[in-house]
């Protein structure tokens, strides 16, 4: 059963426009999530993180919601630029997890010029 | 590079060959974690390290993988009698510090491993 769902494999949005990507988690003891981007040939990296004593976190053009009942989060991007354009991770993680996260399967956005 | 290293980038080998993964962390991480990446899947942890020893290896998909790290820093990653299904992009990420410390994960860019 996957604990980290990334329900939709792709997103294109138009340069300027906002971007959101979401993710639903089952896993109620998570307590910490991340986002990170991975470009083609080349690993994943970290974009911004919350706490689950949050319920968002900011940073320039990236905002993370976490809706803890909804066991949802998403991430927004504004405005989006092309080189925002790549496959988007979520992943959860919890303290007594020994560090593990899970992962979403990503997201594949792309910014149109 | 002040990065996370794998190597090597590219492995090509036959079916029944073993392989050996290779990670240099970032100086200073005392966490290291392995992934794989199969095409079109998102990541599935395999294996963590704390310094030298590995608290979760619940990962490990079968007992032809192995891994193991030495003097905190460099890991490496053994897959015995290679099979097909094995062919994935490995990845490779390191923290500093480990539980709890909810720092995030810096990732190689992984290690595509072909097996014929």
């Amino acid at each position: 059963d996957q604990q980290v769902k990334q329900n939709s494999p792709s997103l294109s949005v138009q340069e300027g426009r906002i971007s959101i990507l979401n993710c639903d988690y089952t896993n109620s003891m998570f307590d910490y999530f991340l986002w990170y981007k991975k470009y083609p040939a080349e690993g994943p990296t970290f974009l911004i993180s919350i706490s689950s004593i949050k319920d968002k976190n900011e940073d320039g053009r990236f905002t993370v919601f976490l809706n803890k009942s909804a066991k949802h989060l998403s991430l927004h991007i504004v405005p989006s630029q092309p080189g925002d354009s790549a496959v988007y991770f979520c992943a959860a993680s919890y303290n007594t997890n020994a560090g593990k996260s899970t992962f979403g399967d990503g997201t594949t956005l792309t910014v149109k010029p | 590079g002040a990065g996370v290293s794998q190597s090597p980038s590219n492995k090509v080998t036959e079916k029944g060959k073993d392989v050996e993964l290779r990670c240099d962390p970032i100086s200073g991480h005392t966490a290291l974690y392995w992934y794989r990446q199969s095409l079109g899947q998102g990541l599935e942890f395999l294996i963590y390290f704390q310094g030298n020893s590995a608290p979760d290896k619940s990962g490990l998909p079968s007992d032809r993988f192995s891994a193991e790290r030495t003097g905190g820093s460099v890991s490496t990653l053994t897959i015995q009698r290679t099979q097909q299904e094995d062919s994935a992009v490995y990845l490779c990420a390191s923290s500093l510090g480990g539980p709890g410390s909810n720092q995030p994960q810096h990732f190689g860019d992984g290690t595509r491993l072909s097996i014929l």
